[in-house]
């Protein structure tokens, strides 16, 4: 079954660092864009960034450049998003989800970061 | 570039739900739909305005035309609250842009 399993939840404290995983199964690393989005409590859907597994060309969306990192391990076929100095505003679920195209066709269970002192 | 969808839907079973996504001249743009019921990971239901996955029910049905897309969903049931969020992709930003997202109450 082609899936995307996340890493478990996270709590931290601020200015902690913390790398989350997505590891894919099938051939989805042969084909897809990884995405990362975030969800906020409550609130909605927002890009964080994109991958490209194969080579590794990275996309961020502005608004979170310079405070995440996306990286792959194609051995493992795993996607990290990673933090080096975390925020209480970085509390959310985080999901990895593959781009087909223009849409988002396959999405992880989703991994929770609680981030407080 | 700017989606706008109504906050909430309140149906009772067996009626048709609407959800609209507002967008400038977003017929010209490819639309997305995604249903996130409580606790889970969005689903795609419908994708390039009227495309439904394998797995996704008949009821689903979308359309997409001068400033507006629209998914519908037909009989709603219980199952089927939710929250539903519109997608389309900004070439300007090279990413996906959402839409606030509309929460289903089946009543």
């Amino acid at each position: 079954e082609v899936q995307l399993v996340q890493s478990g939840p996270e709590v931290k404290e601020p200015g902690e660092s913390l790398s989350i995983s997505c590891k894919a199964s099938g051939d989805i690393f042969d084909k897809y864009w990884i995405v990362w989005v975030r969800q906020m409590p409550g609130k909605g859907l927002e890009w964080m960034g994109r991958i490209e597994p194969q080579d590794s060309y990275i996309n961020y969306n502005p608004s979170f450049r310079g405070h995440v990192t996306l990286s792959v391990d194609k051995s493992t076929a795993t996607a990290f998003l990673q933090w080096k100095n975390l925020k209480a505003s970085d509390s959310a679920m985080y999901y990895c989800t593959t781009l087909h195209s223009s849409c988002l066709y396959l999405w992880g269970q989703g991994t929770l970061v609680t981030v407080s002192s | 570039y700017v989606l706008t969808q109504s906050p909430s839907v309140s149906l009772a079973p067996g009626q048709t739900a609407r959800f609209t996504c507002g967008g400038d001249n977003i017929g010209s743009k490819s639309v997305h739909w995604y249903q996130q019921r409580p606790g889970q990971a969005p689903v795609l239901v419908i994708s390039y305005d009227t495309d439904r996955p394998s797995g996704i029910p008949e009821r689903f049905s979308g359309s997409n035309s001068g400033n507006t897309a629209t998914l519908t969903i037909s009989r709603v049931e219980a199952g089927d609250e939710a929250d539903f969020f519109c997608q389309v992709w900004d070439s300007d930003y090279h990413g996906p842009i959402f839409g606030g997202g509309t929460k289903l109450t089946v009543l």
